[in-house]
């Protein structure tokens, strides 16, 4: 089936630095991916959705400009937390769809846990 | 706006004991429904979606779940739960754009 891998697993930083999560399909195209948080206890609520080549589409309340996305490949899509604080520190998860099946489930990496210091 | 409702937040079973985790949603179209599963400090796997036809869709790990139009509810199921069942459960619907909104979960702990 289809695999999403999300590195690293868990990350602890101090406050004002920035720090990278990556998420790749490792035997699918994906076209579309999604990424998604989740505070203890509680449900995911998605961030951002990134297009391959194209800008990312941020959802009301996320800040753009702390919540980098790229998704410069059909394998690859990263999300950049900068200027980290600890209200920052939320597991994050990102999925993963392919074009090629309409309506296709969405498929998750395994998270990322975040600690800012 | 789309919206899901797990009215459970949590659940304790018996072990070989029948599972019922309840979803309603809220769409004003045919929705496409999933059940994920997500144990401590995991990703979400799929468990089963519902797109269209047979209203009893059948997933892996024994899970079943019916979808009811007229109760927009999509109910998950399980005849019989094995300790190894134990996690949170979200219920989502697919909207525009493929998005998915979530349920706020039902965690399952199952007593031996």
């Amino acid at each position: 089936g289809a695999v999403v891998s999300q590195h690293p697993s868990w990350v602890i930083c101090k406050s004002g630095t920035s720090v990278k999560i990556e998420c790749r399909s490792l035997d699918f195209q994906a076209t579309t991916m999604f990424w998604y948080r989740q505070f203890p206890k509680q449900s995911l609520m998605l961030m951002a959705t990134s297009n391959e080549g194209s800008k990312a589409t941020y959802e009301q309340g996320v800040e753009k400009d702390k919540f980098l996305i790229n998704h410069a490949s059909l394998t690859l899509s990263t999300l950049t937390v900068t200027s980290a604080h600890p209200e920052d520190s939320s597991f994050y998860i990102c999925s993963a769809r392919t074009r090629k099946v309409n309506h296709s489930p969405l498929h998750f990496g395994n998270g990322t846990r975040l600690t800012v210091t | 706006a789309q919206s899901v409702t797990q009215p459970d937040i949590h659940i304790t079973v018996s072990e070989g004991a029948s599972l019922e985790l309840r979803c309603n949603y809220s769409y004003g179209a045919t929705p496409y429904l999933f059940w994920y599963v997500q144990s401590p400090g995991q990703g979400l796997q799929l468990l089963l979606k519902y797109f269209s036809g047979d209203t009893l869709v059948q997933g892996i790990k024994g899970f079943e779940a019916e979808f009811k139009r007229s109760q927009s509810s999509f109910n998950l199921r399980k005849p019989s739960v094995h300790w190894s069942d134990a996690a949170e459960y979200f219920c989502a619907v697919m909207e525009y754009g493929n998005k998915l909104v979530f349920g706020a979960g039902t965690i399952l702990r199952v007593k031996s």
